[in-house]
């Protein structure tokens, strides 16, 4: 089983719709998640990070974090065709100055005008 | 400008050769990291360094080496012993945690 699952691809969406990007983990020990954006030939940067079980909202993104699934995904309300883009989930393991990052293959996202 | 500088952009090595890629910040970042990422894959971790003159290897450090002299700079070598070098390249550093890592605009490495 791979450490950081992601859904495969592509998912397309219409323009206004709800794109639901998931992401499963391995290890339970694994502390903090994380969800970077990375349009074509460009390097990610980050959209959300959640620490705790439940919700976290910004804007038109919500990240929900489930530990005892093992589970994470990102909610991407009212859609935007400059919401394409490949996402990618990454989990951090270890803490303070051994503490990593470890990511998934990515989703790529198309928003249909 | 305050940032992460990355050169070169594209970069071309031989057969049997070594090449460095250059990553600069100017950030006052502690910490700074290189990865790997291939084509529809995540990004994989080879080095990263948290102080000056002290770095740790991450999960795919074969065949690289890098420095760590200056907070500034966090060169990265490929050497020959790196077989399949072919991927783009990401510099990143960060200040805390590693909510605060923040990515260069990357180095696209190929082989002649």
């Amino acid at each position: 089983q791979k450490e950081v699952e992601q859904n495969s691809g592509p998912l397309s969406v219409p323009e206004g719709a709800i794109a639901s990007l998931n992401c499963t983990y391995s290890d339970r020990g694994s502390q903090s998640f994380f969800w970077y954006r990375q349009y074509s030939g460009k390097s990610p940067e980050l959209i959300m990070f959640i620490y705790s079980n439940g919700d976290k909202e910004d804007g038109r993104f919500t990240a929900q974090l489930n530990k005892a699934s093992q589970y994470v995904s990102l909610l991407i309300r009212d859609s935007q065709p400059s919401d394409s883009a490949t996402y990618l989930c990454a989990v951090s393991k270890g803490t303070g100055a051994n503490s990593k990052l470890t990511f998934g293959k990515g989703i790529t996202l198309s928003v249909r005008p | 400008d305050g940032g992460i500088t990355q050169s070169p952009k594209y970069l071309f090595r031989k057969e049997g050769q070594n090449v460095t890629l250059s990553c600069e910040q100017n950030l006052n970042h502690d910490a700074m990291y290189w990865y790997r990422q291939d084509p529809g894959q995540g990004l994989r971790l080879i080095y990263y360094s948290q102080i000056v003159n002290d770095f740790q290897k991450g999960d795919i450090a074969e065949g690289y080496s890098v420095s760590r002299e200056k907070k500034e700079s966090f060169p990265l070598t490929v050497t020959s012993a790196q077989k399949n070098p072919t991927a783009f390249y990401l510099c990143a550093s960060s200040y805390g945690g590693l909510e605060t890592q923040y990515f260069g605009p990357g180095t696209r490495l190929l082989v002649l």
